[in-house]
């Protein structure tokens, strides 16, 4: 099945840790983007590329970092330097042609 | 980031009922997307619009893409209890070359059997 696989679905974070959360698409899609989700909230932007060794920040870019050196993947590594890193994290990517945005099941992180 | 304005924030409905919920930006897209998300899941996409006046189908969702291409409808008619979800609009600016994803904060459906 094409689609976005977003693993692990659950993540501990110990304090001081890094940790990497993964993004891997079968889509051909040149664009992905991570989100985060806290409760009861919208989604907020934290890195998007849009093709292959290319990454902008977005709107809550600190404590995080990513890299984009296949064009299916797109991992997003939350550092020690994120202080509040408990959420719902969203991968997605967008085809050009049909602009159609498909996400991720999600990793939910918590903090131990 | 901008976020869109979407309403209601959340309804209550009856089963058999039909729900309609809309997002409105100060901005003109190119594209309108309309999602379903469950709690702790990813949202699913549920209609693409691409066109000022389209009107699309999908089952007993509808949704519509404003004339003045700042604005969109979702439709869902006959309620069923597995509607109960948060639904979320999105609008899409073409070729800026930067962050061009806006999101509407979503409704909060409840389906009461």
């Amino acid at each position: 099945d094409g689609g976005i696989t977003q693993s692990p679905k659950y993540l501990f974070r110990k304090e001081g840790q890094n940790v990497t959360l993964s993004c891997e698409q079968n889509l051909n899609h040149d664009a992905m983007y991570w989100y985060r989700q806290d409760p009861g909230q919208g989604l907020r932007l934290i890195y998007y590329s849009q093709i292959v060794n290319d990454f902008q920040k977005g709107d809550i870019a600190e404590g995080y970092s990513v890299s984009r050196e296949k064009k299916e993947s797109f991992p997003l590594t939350v550092t020690s330097a994120q202080k509040n890193p408990t959420a719902f994290y969203l991968c997605a990517s967008l085809g050009r042609l049909n602009e159609k945005l498909f996400f991720g099941s999600g990793t939910q992180l918590s903090v131990l | 980031g901008q976020q869109l304005n979407q309403s209601p924030q959340s309804m209550f409905i009856q089963e058999g009922e039909d729900v309609s919920m809309n997002c409105t930006s100060s901005s003109i897209f190119n594209t309108w997307l309309w999602y379903k998300q469950e709690p702790g899941e990813g949202p699913v996409l549920l209609i693409a619009l691409y066109k000022a006046g389209e009107l699309t189908s999908n089952g007993r969702l509808t949704a519509q893409f404003g004339i003045t291409r700042k604005d969109s409808f979702l439709n869902i008619s006959a309620s069923i209890p597995s509607d109960v979800g948060i639904y979320f609009c999105a609008g899409l600016l073409r070729g800026t070359g930067a962050n061009n994803l806006f999101f509407g904060t979503g409704t909060r459906l409840t389906v009461i059997p």
